[in-house]
């Protein structure tokens, strides 16, 4: 079955500085790869996706690339703000009828 | 919010008992998840259900049980047989035929007294 890796764990950046978030997934047939962020003690939402036949995608201030290759697709956030902080997960799914595969998620946080 | 609704948000649990923990959603989505989330970890997935009346086991499906009487309803029963139930328990809900936004209840938060 699917595994996603996540990289790191925790990540600490000062305000204003840029932020990467790595994933790695091991099912080359996986096809759609959300990034969920969870602020604590809240329900983890949905921020940015990217599907196979993309490979990049920008909304604002987050981007996500794809490598479909190495298979690894890595989140970006430029000009990090105090409420970026927040644990975030990514997840790898191959389709109908499956179901998604979870990262274990990174802590990010931005000090002011 | 709102959408998907999970109930109670806490829920304490006398060691031997089984608990049911509510999820519902009004999205019209076909597929449904139950999530294990402990702390400082992931996600592991439970049980998922794509459509009523069928659902399969997750990574960690022993000591649970779920049922899809209904599209709008999955229910997660958390049985003794679970010996380590204390967690924070998330539902989510996808549309179901392609690989869409995957949107999550805020949580129930399990503990065994």
């Amino acid at each position: 079955g699917e595994n996603v890796e996540q990289h790191p764990s925790t990540l600490s950046v000062q305000e204003g500085d840029s932020a990467v978030i790595k994933c790695t997934y091991s099912d080359s047939a996986s096809n759609y790869f959300p990034w969920y962020k969870q602020e604590l003690g809240k329900r983890p939402q949905l921020i940015i996706d990217i599907r196979s036949n993309v490979g990049e995608k920008k909304d604002q201030r987050i981007a996500v690339t794809l490598n479909k290759t190495a298979k690894h697709f890595s989140l970006h956030i430029t000009e990090t703000q105090p409420e970026d902080s927040a644990v975030y997960f990514c997840a790898a799914s191959r389709g109908y009828g499956q179901n998604f595969v979870f990262g274990p998620g990174t802590r990010l946080s931005v000090l002011p | 919010d709102g959408g998907i609704t999970q109930s109670p948000k806490y829920l304490f649990r006398k060691e031997g008992q089984n608990v049911t923990l509510s999820c519902e959603q009004n999205l019209n989505h076909d597929a449904m998840y139950w999530y294990r989330q402990d702390p400082g970890q992931g996600l592991r997935l439970i049980y998922y259900s794509q459509i009523v009346n069928d659902f399969q086991k997750g990574d960690i499906a022993e000591g649970y049980s779920v049922s899809r009487e209904k599209k709008e309803s999955f229910p997660l029963t958390v049985t003794s047989a679970q010996k380590n139930p204390t967690a924070f328990y998330l539902c989510a809900s996808t549309l179901g035929p392609q690989n869409t936004e995957a949107f999550f209840g805020q949580g129930t938060r399990l503990t065994v007294v």
